[in-house]
């Protein structure tokens, strides 16, 4: 079965500054995709920034970008110029076409002032 | 266009009383995902329809059953509750993984 793992259960970074988030997945398919989800404290689940597998490319967007390693598995999440909006539940998530999303257990990130 | 929306915001039950949350996924999305995200834990797949089917279910007892409708909502029905069914339960749109998943709000369930 396909696994995540998100081995930070908490981080920290100071506003305008940067960080990056962990996530790394286990499959044996060629064809997936990832997704980086944000919970703030309203509970609302917000997609972030997705990566389909066959792309090469990194996938960016505004602030956020991510570091797709398909060999060694990682899916990592870099925030820059972080904002106390930022502060969330980030939670790394697997799917293949089609099929459910498997989450990892998250990384609460805080944004200090 | 509207999200996908679930109903009620809030529930409280007894012990050992049926409870039914609803979801309409985004119009056009066929696939609906559930999830319970218990306090403090990440988010458990439930069950997953599709066009009517039910396509694949989590570990989770019988008692967690439902369905999808032909206007694509579902429904999920949690019989016998017990206190650690207590979460939040969010519900999931697609129409297609290329898409993304989109979520709704949740039903917070609560079991006294």
């Amino acid at each position: 079965a396909q696994t995540v793992t998100q081995s930070q259960p908490e981080m920290s970074v100071q506003e305008a500054e940067t960080v990056t988030l962990s996530c790394t997945y286990d499959t044996s398919e060629s064809d997936y995709y990832l997704f980086w989800y944000k919970q703030p404290p309203s509970r609302q689940m917000i997609l972030v920034i997705r990566q389909e597998a066959y792309k090469q490319q990194n996938a960016t967007e505004n602030r956020f970008s991510v570091n797709f390693q398909k060999a060694a598995k990682s899916f990592s999440l870099k925030i820059s110029d972080s904002q106390l909006g930022d502060a969330a539940m980030y939670f790394c998530a697997y799917a293949e076409y089609g099929n459910k999303l498997v989450f990892g257990a998250g990384t609460i990130l805080r944004v200090k002032s | 266009e509207a999200g996908v929306t679930q109903s009620p915001t809030h529930l409280i039950k007894t012990r050992g009383q049926q409870a039914t949350l609803r979801c309409s996924p985004i119009s056009g999305h066929t696939s609906v995902y559930w999830y319970q995200q218990a306090l403090g834990l990440g988010l458990q797949f439930l069950l997953w329809y599709d066009e009517g089917e039910e396509r694949n279910r989590g570990n989770f007892p019988p008692r967690f059953s439902g369905r999808q409708f032909p206007n694509y909502s579902s429904e999920l029905n949690v019989n016998a509750l017990e206190l650690e069914d207590s979460a939040l339960y969010l519900c999931a749109s697609s129409l297609d993984g290329d898409h993304g998943y989109t979520f709704g709000s949740g039903t917070r369930l609560t079991v006294v």
